[in-house]
């Protein structure tokens, strides 16, 4: 088993649609994150996960809805997005959240129609 | 303004030079300083760490740190085509803080 695992890797929804997009690490670790990664931006960072609880939230619209049901997976719940939400989710893990030393997942590859 | 620059290239290095990545960012209480390496169509993969002003070796790898002048850079020495990809660099603020912040990555070509 790799380390961190995304599923599903492609995903294309209407705008009315709801799905959701799963993460699971096999590190041990205890904090997880999803960034969004759109063509020439930097890697956005939407929320942090540390021992199960949110410790980030950076001003994410309320259709993107996050669950950490425990330290080894973490879900993306998608509702009414938009087109410009196209991108690359990618979910990472860490130790903790002070050591910074990410492990990232392969991403999910998500088109809104 | 950016919290965190790079250029984004391409830079493009002949085979079995040395390559420099440079990076600055906004915020003059960061703490912790990464470089992941990213291949087109793959997820970012940590290939350095530095948390100290001065340099930090690991094999072709060299992290430069300079928290006064808010840069941090990274030389890859003997170039290898393998090498091409996007390095993406990254900063932590105080070690109580949870986000990351990344650069839009420079694009690194070696050409043989």
């Amino acid at each position: 088993e790799t380390g961190v695992t995304q599923t599903p890797r492609h995903l294309v929804m209407g705008m009315t649609n709801k799905k959701s997009l799963k993460c699971e690490q096999h590190l041990g670790h205890n904090a997880m994150y999803w960034y969004k990664q759109s063509a020439k931006k930097p890697l956005e960072l939407m929320f942090v996960y540390n021992f199960k609880e949110q410790t980030e939230n950076n001003s994410v619209p309320s259709r993107f809805s996050p669950e950490c049901p425990n330290s080894s997976h973490l879900f993306l719940h998608l509702h009414t997005l938009q087109p410009e939400d196209s991108a690359l989710y990618l979910c990472a893990s860490s130790q903790r959240t002070d050591t910074g030393e990410l492990f990232f997942g392969e991403g999910s590859r998500l088109t809104v129609l | 303004q950016k919290e965190v620059e790079q250029n984004s290239g391409p830079l493009s290095v002949p085979e079995g030079a040395i390559a420099s990545l440079n990076c600055t960012y906004s915020d003059r209480g960061s703490q912790s300083f990464f470089w992941y390496r990213q291949y087109s169509g793959k997820s970012p993969e940590l290939i350095m760490f530095i948390y100290s002003n001065g340099d930090k070796e690991d094999g072709r790898f060299t992290a430069q740190l300079n928290k006064a002048s808010q840069y941090v850079s990274l030389l890859i020495r003997d170039s290898q085509p393998s090498d091409s990809a996007t390095y993406l660099c990254a900063v932590k603020g105080d070690s109580s803080a949870s986000k990351i912040i990344f650069g839009s990555g420079t694009r690194l070509s070696i050409r043989p």
